[in-house]
């Protein structure tokens, strides 16, 4: 099973909703991601997870809160969003190779995010 | 400051062709180069990757080259076909676990 599942597909909030996003993936990798990707732009870093620790946070504001609840799981908790935050979120997991480093990454589909 | 650039925001090309995407970065020591392909509304699909001390590989029709020295990857398509129309995404990978990920070439290819 090489998939990461995201849910929701779709989202829309208001900007003082609070929300969560949900990944999963069952491949054993102990590497998760969250990417924000905003139209006719690159994914950009927001989170990465490292056997169930946070190692790298991209000054994300602290409106994201991520979580890793185990090893197969990855949230991202939403609240008091801004219209700009609207964009496609995306989870990724990935396998450390024998370097050290990652060497690829499996990406969900998405959550497509609207705040109004 | 850092950048990853890939030469053109869209790349138009006649069917049967070689298409060749650049990416380009500055102050990044990667230890290793990733090239992606995306569609619309969907995640990047990982494609190949090339480490900082290889020159060159090639999977089916793609090939990828990566010179550290001029700090520079071209990722070529040959035989190029309409379904290979996408977004082409390289990311860096950097000590650690951390990805950057280039500006993106739209690439079409015409019937």
């Amino acid at each position: 099973d090489t998939e990461v599942t995201q849910t929701p597909k779709h989202l829309v909030m208001g900007m003082t909703n609070k929300k969560s996003l949900k990944c999963e993936q069952h491949m054993g990798h102990r590497a998760m991601y969250w990417y924000k990707q905003k139209a006719k732009k690159p994914p950009e870093l927001m989170f990465v997870y490292s056997y169930e620790k946070l190692s790298i946070n991209e000054s994300v504001p602290s409106r994201f809160s991520p979580e890793c609840p185990n090893s197969s799981l990855l949230n991202l908790h939403l609240h008091a969003l801004q219209p700009e935050d609207s964009a496609l979120y995306l989870c990724a997991s990935g396998q450390t190779s024998g370097r050290g480093y990652q060497e690829t990454q499996y990406f969900g589909p998405g959550t497509r995010l609207l705040v109004l | 400051s850092q950048k990853i650039e890939q030469n053109s925001e869209a790349l138009n090309i006649q069917e049967g062709k070689t298409a060749t995407l650049t990416c380009n970065y500055t102050n990044y020591s990667p230890a290793y180069l990733q090239w992606y392909r995306q569609d619309p509304g969907r995640g990047p699909v990982f494609l190949l990757l090339i480490r900082e001390n290889e020159k060159e590989k090639r999977k089916e029709r793609l090939k990828v080259t990566f010179d550290t020295t001029l700090k520079q990857s071209l990722f070529h398509i040959t035989a190029s076909q309409p379904a290979d129309s996408a977004t082409y995404l390289c990311a860096l990978g950097v000590t650690g676990n951390q990805f950057y990920f280039g500006t993106g070439t739209s690439l079409t290819v015409i019937p």
